[in-house]
């Protein structure tokens, strides 16, 4: 089935550590995006690429890193700099690069708690 | 900078009602709309798009309808059902820049 793949679930960290978020994608889309949501708040961006090997930051970049090395992989490292990891994550992909006009597509989410 | 605002934040409502949830937007210059419902802890899931062209856009018991002049949108439900039960956000496109979202209605419809 096509859709986007976000691993893992439910991911712990501990002070001080890096961690990655999964983002796999078959629909041949061209752009891909990472959000945050808080509870009962609304989604934040986080990163987004609109082509392989290039990305731009969104309003709340800080703590975060990304790559885009392949069209179907979008992973998101969370830093030790990112001082209130603890969130659920979205990655999402659509389209059409240079224009964000076509609907948009979801992951399932990753949980992320600081432990 | 384009802001997304919806209102009420919760609603609850019994099964059977009609509603209306409203969506207002900062920056009229949009290219486009989406309504979304995300149940919880899940993704989200594209459920209406309106063009800035339209003015509404219609599916099963669900119509949205835009008014871009003024900076809003509304989502209609008819007919409202338990399996409703789910927070609905509303995004704005500005066709440069990746979606706007707002905060969130969560409804409940009570059997």
């Amino acid at each position: 089935d096509g859709g986007i793949t976000q691993s893992p679930k439910y991911l712990f960290r501990k002070e001080g550590q890096n961690v990655t978020l999964s983002c796999e994608q078959n629909l041949n889309h061209d752009a891909m995006y990472w959000y945050r949501q808080d509870p009962g708040q609304g989604l934040r961006l986080i990163y987004y690429s609109q082509i392989v090997n290039d990305f731009q930051k969104g309003d709340i970049a800080e703590g975060y890193s990304v790559s885009r090395e392949k069209k179907e992989s979008f992973p998101l490292t969370v830093t030790s700099a990112q001082k209130n990891p603890t969130a659920f994550y979205l990655c999402a992909s659509s389209p059409n690069r240079g224009i964000f006009g076509n609907t948009i597509y979801f992951g399932e989410g990753s949980w992320l708690t600081v432990v | 900078k384009q802001e997304v605002t919806q209102i009420p934040a919760a609603l609850s409502v019994p099964e059977g009602e009609n509603l209306v949830l409203n969506c207002s937007f900062t920056d009229s210059a949009i290219y486009n709309l989406q309504w979304f419902r995300q149940d919880p802890g899940k993704g989200l899931t594209s459920l209406l798009l309106i063009q800035s062209s339209q003015r509404e856009q219609t599916s099963g018991r669900l119509n949205a309808s835009l008014d871009k002049s003024s900076g809003r949108s509304t989502l209609y439900i008819a007919a409202s059902q338990p399996g409703d039960s789910a927070t609905y956000l509303c995004a704005v496109n500005s066709g440069n820049t990746p979606l706007v979202f707002g905060k969130g209605t969560r409804l409940s419809v009570i059997a």
